[in-house]
């Protein structure tokens, strides 16, 4: 079974400073891994993604993601964060592995990320 | 510019009283989603459509029903809600093709269902 895990719940950072966002995941052969932003009241909206490729992804509103495979990890990141990158994070894992009954995401329990001025 | 669309933003409803939550999307997406979202958790899969073949998830509660009368439209029947059902319902989309090829999941802005 695929499983996500974000070992922080939440990340503190001052405004300009970089901010990392930690996930590991566990899945069956190659991993598909996706990382969404939630606002309070809002959906998930989706930031980036790795699929094959540069293990270095880039994504919307600055943020960037390495993919690690030896270490299973994903980590989020942002060279100088903003008061308006606070939100919710949450990884998500789903296998590559062909899956006619659908793409099911398995999510990490979710980064609460302060940035203060 | 909305491409996954939830009706409506803020549902109120009474302890027992059906409860209906709709999800349309412009993507012409073959699979739809259900998740449920209690307080900044993780979501959790309730099922999915893949065309118009439904999947449930084994821990979803019989209370919980769904449609798909179309490719644009996917419904959440509540039958019976409790105050255990009061969440953020979030309905997502994704294209999945038979070859294998993997598409990201998108989200619309949810639902909030509170039960008096």
């Amino acid at each position: 079974a695929q499983s996500v895990a974000q070992p922080e719940d939440q990340v503190n950072v001052a405004e300009g400073n970089p901010l990392t966002v930690k996930c590991t995941y566990s899945v069956s052969g190659n991993p598909y891994l996706f990382w969404y932003v939630q606002y309070p009241n809002r959906g998930l909206q989706f930031l980036l993604k790795y699929i094959t490729g540069d293990n270095l992804v880039k994504g919307s509103y600055g943020f960037e993601a390495e993919f690690n495979k030896s270490q299973t990890s994903f980590h989020l990141k942002k060279p100088s964060a903003l008061v308006s990158d606070s939100a919710l994070y949450f990884c998500a894992v789903r296998p590559s592995l062909n899956n006619n009954a659908g793409n099911m995401l398995t999510f990490g329990g979710g980064t609460r990320l302060m940035v203060k001025p | 510019d909305a491409m996954v669309i939830q009706n409506p933003r803020y549902q109120v409803t009474q302890f027992g009283k059906p409860v209906t939550l709709s999800c349309s999307q412009t993507l012409n997406h073959n699979v739809m989603y259900w998740y449920q979202q209690k307080s900044s958790q993780a979501p959790k899969l309730l099922f999915h459509y893949y065309d118009k073949d439904f999947n449930n998830e084994a821990d979803t509660p019989d209370n919980f029903q769904s449609r798909r009368p179309n490719t644009s439209f996917c419904f959440l029947d509540i039958r019976s809600p409790g105050l255990g059902d009061a969440a953020m319902y979030l309905c997502a989309t994704s294209r999945e093709m038979t070859s294998g090829r993997k598409d990201t999941q998108y989200f619309g802005p949810g639902t909030r269902l509170t039960v008096l």
